[in-house]
């Protein structure tokens, strides 16, 4: 059975740096083809994909304008963190976690999903 | 960017209805689309891979379609836990989006 769980903090400061900590099971990130990705939901309800990382990265892809995030792995304890510096009241919203594995025929994209945690940027 | 421009944003529909939600990729994408479904309060689930491959356990009402730059999801005959929020994803290219989403809603 396959779960991930979010953590962390529910308010932060602006300016302050946020970390999420994705705890799963029931797979393996120091195996081919899994990653697990972020995606943020806004209170107005768009979802946004934040980045991933997979089983043989040092680092999770970051889009290219965000230079703000950082994904990283801790393969001994199945979580991946993420890392958003100098957070504004626009980061505000649910944050995700969710595997994604490269299988050929694309059956693993995004395909299981943590409950999300709701993180409010104010001062 | 891929922009992933969803439509309609919204419809009031009755049970039994057909509906037809649509995605126009900005650029072609194969058919690297998701479909997903999500209720308030619940992470979304996801219906459709490859842009046409059911998920196991969706009900066969639910159906894909497109290839390039145009997608479709179809709900043949829709019932009363259809009525939810509908996105599609694509993951052609990174950064991976979404569409803007489409709420169904009882007329």
């Amino acid at each position: 059975q396959i779960t991930l769980r979010e953590s962390g903090p529910t308010l932060v400061k602006p300016t302050q740096t946020l970390t999420l900590t994705c705890t799963f099971s029931g797979f393996s990130l120091n195996t081919s083809p899994m990653g697990v990705a972020w995606i943020r939901q806004t209170p107005g309800k768009a979802l946004e994909w934040l980045g991933l990382i997979y089983w043989e990265d040092d680092e999770g892809i970051r889009p290219y304008l965000q230079r703000r995030r950082t994904i990283t792995k801790d393969i001994s304890k199945n979580q991946v963190v993420l890392t958003v510096t100098n957070v504004d009241p626009a980061d505000t919203g649910t944050y995700y976690c969710a595997r994604t594995a490269h299988y050929l025929d694309s059956s693993g994209i995004l395909d299981f999903w943590g409950q999300g945690t709701l993180v409010t940027v104010s001062s | 960017d891929i922009q992933m421009t969803q439509s309609p944003s919204s419809l009031s529909t009755s049970l039994g209805d057909r509906v037809t939600i649509t995605c126009r990729a900005s650029q072609g994408i194969r058919n690297d689309v998701a479909w997903y479904q999500q209720k308030p309060g619940k992470p979304p689930k996801r219906l459709i891979y490859a842009a046409s491959n059911l998920q196991s356990g969706v009900p066969s009402r639910f159906s894909g379609s497109g290839s390039g730059t145009e997608f479709t999801l179809t709900i043949s005959s829709l019932q009363p836990e259809d009525f939810a929020t509908y996105y599609c994803l694509q993951h052609n290219l990174y950064p991976w989006t979404f569409g803007q989403g489409t709420k169904v809603e009882l007329k």
